[in-house]
């Protein structure tokens, strides 16, 4: 079946650039997604990207997607103290029923002042 | 964004007590939702398909007698833990995608079960 990794945990101080990581290995993705989960709240859907597209841009968040590799990315430009959460990937493929989404693990950031 | 509400926030009940959770979509309408449980510092996992006028489909070791799915309307689908028990303890989430964007998914912002 499809699985989805991310790295656990990431430190960076404020101001610096954040980059998560995640790796997937469904060939026939359609989207891939970003979302932010703070403590004992629901998921945010911060961004997505289709998977003909290699990047995504919006304000201080940067999408890259390395299909061939299957690798997806999220930059955080002059990350502030309020991005500290959880951040998850997932992906989804439009042939499953109501765009399921399988998600990664999660990747703990922190962001020291 | 689309907007997905979940009542109640928490509950806590006793073991063997039922214990019924709503999710609602609030601005659009949604044929499919689906329940996640969360345990702590872990990812979600997909309990289950919800899908309006038919039967809910079940993810492989989900039992389908102890966690009750009812897509009521098409902006209710309710989650029922049957004789709760304490390993039933956790953080259940559902999502529904937007309408007719499909590949956007709306997350409701939880609902958190202690069962004692």
């Amino acid at each position: 079946g499809e699985d989805v990794e991310q790295s656990l945990f990431l430190s960076v101080r404020e101001g610096d650039s954040s980059v998560i990581n995640c790796t997937y290995t469904d060939s026939s993705s359609t989207y891939l997604y970003w979302y932010k989960q703070e403590p004992g709240a629901g998921l945010q859907l911060l961004t997505y990207i289709f998977s003909n597209m290699d990047m995504k841009q919006d304000q201080r968040l940067t999408v890259l997607l390395n299909k061939k590799d299957k690798h997806l990315s999220l930059r955080i430009a002059d990350t502030q103290t309020g991005d500290s959460a959880i951040y998850f990937c997932a992906e989804s493929n439009k042939t499953r029923a109501g765009n399921m989404l399988t998600f990664g693990g999660g990747t703990r950031l922190m962001v020291k002042p | 964004g689309a907007v997905v509400s979940q009542h109640p926030s928490w509950v806590i009940c006793k073991s063997g007590t039922s214990v019924k959770i709503e999710c609602r979509s609030l601005d659009f309408q949604a044929t499919t939702m689906f329940w996640y449980r969360q345990f702590p510092k872990q990812s979600l996992m997909l309990m289950a398909t919800s899908n309006e006028g038919s039967k809910a489909t079940y993810e492989q070791g989900v039992e389908k007698d102890k966690f009750l799915i009812n897509h009521a309307s098409l902006t209710l689908s309710t989650l029922t833990v049957t004789s709760a028990h304490p390993e039933d303890s956790s953080f259940y989430i559902c999502s529904a995608p937007a309408g007719g964007r499909t590949y956007e998914q709306y997350f409701g912002p939880g609902t958190r079960l202690t069962v004692t």
